[in-house]
């Protein structure tokens, strides 16, 4: 059981904006950063948004993050066909010690 | 540019221990200041981190599992593994290995930039 909770699904069609949320807690989002993974078909996740709204070399200015409190979101703009994937945030949980991440949000081109 | 790849037995026996290692080319294992992590993911379900060693050997490790897991370093191969006993068919997944990047006073940050490309780890008997 995860403490982050997202969206099980998102969906949109080309070209549209669409937002996922994570939702957590005073321990994990409201203490610390947030991040996002993208996860294609088959393979290894992807860092995508680091510390609540960074992206990494690479990563199209499409994708944005951003934090409130004990929650964040992702944003994907100018949605695309590839963008069609599993997202996760994360984020280090003070009162477990550890790492935690989201329940994933399966994005869906329409 | 730093790569990670995992190796071990593709198959392990109810009650056995799940042996991994991590090999990391491109960039020293001790080299730096960073976190060598490792994460799973059952077939359909999501991501579980499982525990982390910094390149000085101190580890942290999700409290569920801490009775079972060990994360270990050898700077001289290079590599970073990951020992889970115990298994059962509950611990049959997909397994990372990433590398971590971490600081921050007020705000802490830790993310996993680089990963491995995963190796499949079945428990049956």
């Amino acid at each position: 059981q995860s403490v982050l909770t997202q969206p099980p699904s998102a969906s949109g069609t080309p070209g549209q904006r669409v937002t996922i949320s994570c939702s957590g807690s005073s321990s994990n989002i409201g203490s610390n950063t947030v991040n996002w993974y993208q996860q294609l078909p088959g393979t290894a996740p992807k860092l995508l948004i680091y510390r609540n709204n960074q992206r990494p070399s690479g990563v199209p200015d499409r994708f944005s993050g951003s934090k409130s409190g004990t929650s964040a979101s992702l944003a994907i703009s100018g949605l695309q066909s590839e963008d069609e994937a599993d997202y996760y945030c994360a984020a280090w949980d003070d009162s477990l010690n550890g790492y935690v991440f989201g329940t994933g949000t399966k994005v869906t081109v329409l | 540019q730093v790569q990670l790849q995992e190796s071990g037995p593709g198959l392990v026996k109810p009650s056995q221990t799940l042996s991994l290692t991590c090999s990391v080319s491109g960039g020293s294992i001790s080299g730096g200041s960073y976190y060598w992590s490792w994460i799973r993911q059952p077939a359909g379900k999501g991501l579980e981190w499982i525990g982390r060693i910094y390149t000085s050997g101190s580890t942290s490790y999700k409290p569920s599992l801490k009775s079972r897991v060990t994360i270990s370093l050898d700077t001289s191969k290079n590599q970073f593994s990951l020992r889970l006993s115990s298994v059962t068919a509950a611990d049959t997944a997909v397994y990372y290995c990433a590398r971590g990047m971490f600081g921050g006073s007020a705000e802490y940050y830790y993310y996993m930039d680089v990963w491995g490309k995963g190796t499949t780890v079945t428990v049956s008997s």
